[in-house]
């Protein structure tokens, strides 16, 4: 089975930087995912890390190392509108990986 | 830009009812996702299915069915609502080698 683990809260001041960690069990890895979602949302697609190291968009940032079965996706320059909780997710190899994993997410917030 | 409409963002129902929650995607994506999201538990699948009228168990099928007529359009069925069922639910879709896109979710409350 698959299993992902990520603190449950993390608090920040705006303009700061965090870092929200992720390590994940599974039987077969297909690449690490991160997902947004504020509150009465729906998730929305962040980042995709195949291959370790890091990838950049804007502000956000999400790096993977396979041989630890670990990453991370660190936020830069807090804003307010960041406040949310924070999923990583893996293809689930039952499903022939078609569905995603979800950890139990990482709720954000971000103080003035 | 993908969208992914679910028919109800509020629905209360009574206990036994049969319960059905609509999906419909406009992307032509092969792969849709039935999840339920618990404060604490994150998002659980319950069923997916990819191709027409092909479905697959999730992690937490019991109480649960689903339809996929279409493809565009996939089908939540509560056989016969029940308290513990109560939750947010969220479909999703995804082609063979993107990302998940979800509709705003549908939040059932059973009583």
């Amino acid at each position: 089975g698959q299993s992902l683990e990520q603190p449950s809260e993390v608090t920040a001041v705006e303009g700061a930087i965090v870092q929200i960690n992720c390590t994940y069990q599974t039987s077969g890895f297909y690449g690490l995912s991160w997902y947004q979602q504020h509150d009465g949302g729906a998730p929305t697609f962040l980042s995709y890390n195949a291959l370790d190291g890091l990838e950049e968009t804007g502000r956000f940032s999400s790096f993977l190392s396979r041989s630890d079965s670990y990453g991370y996706l660190l936020l830069q320059e807090l804003q307010m509108k960041d406040s949310a909780s924070y999923f990583c997710a893996v293809r689930d190899p039952s499903t022939g990986r078609r569905a995603l994993t979800f950890g139990s997410g990482t709720r954000l917030q971000v103080q003035p | 830009d993908v969208k992914v409409t679910q028919s109800s963002r509020y629905l209360v129902k009574r206990t036994g009812e049969k319960v059905f929650l609509e999906c419909v995607q406009d992307m032509d994506h092969e792969n849709m996702f039935w999840y339920r999201q618990d404060p604490g538990l994150g998002l659980r699948l319950i069923y997916f299915s990819y191709d027409v009228k092909m479905k697959e168990k999730g992690d937490i099928p019991e109480g649960y069915s689903v339809s996929r007529e279409k493809k565009e359009r996939f089908s939540l069925i509560l056989e016969s609502a029940s308290t513990n069922q109560t939750s947010m639910y969220l479909c999703a879709s995804r082609d063979a080698g993107g990302s998940a896109f979800f509709g705003q979710g549908t939040r059932l409350t059973v009583v």
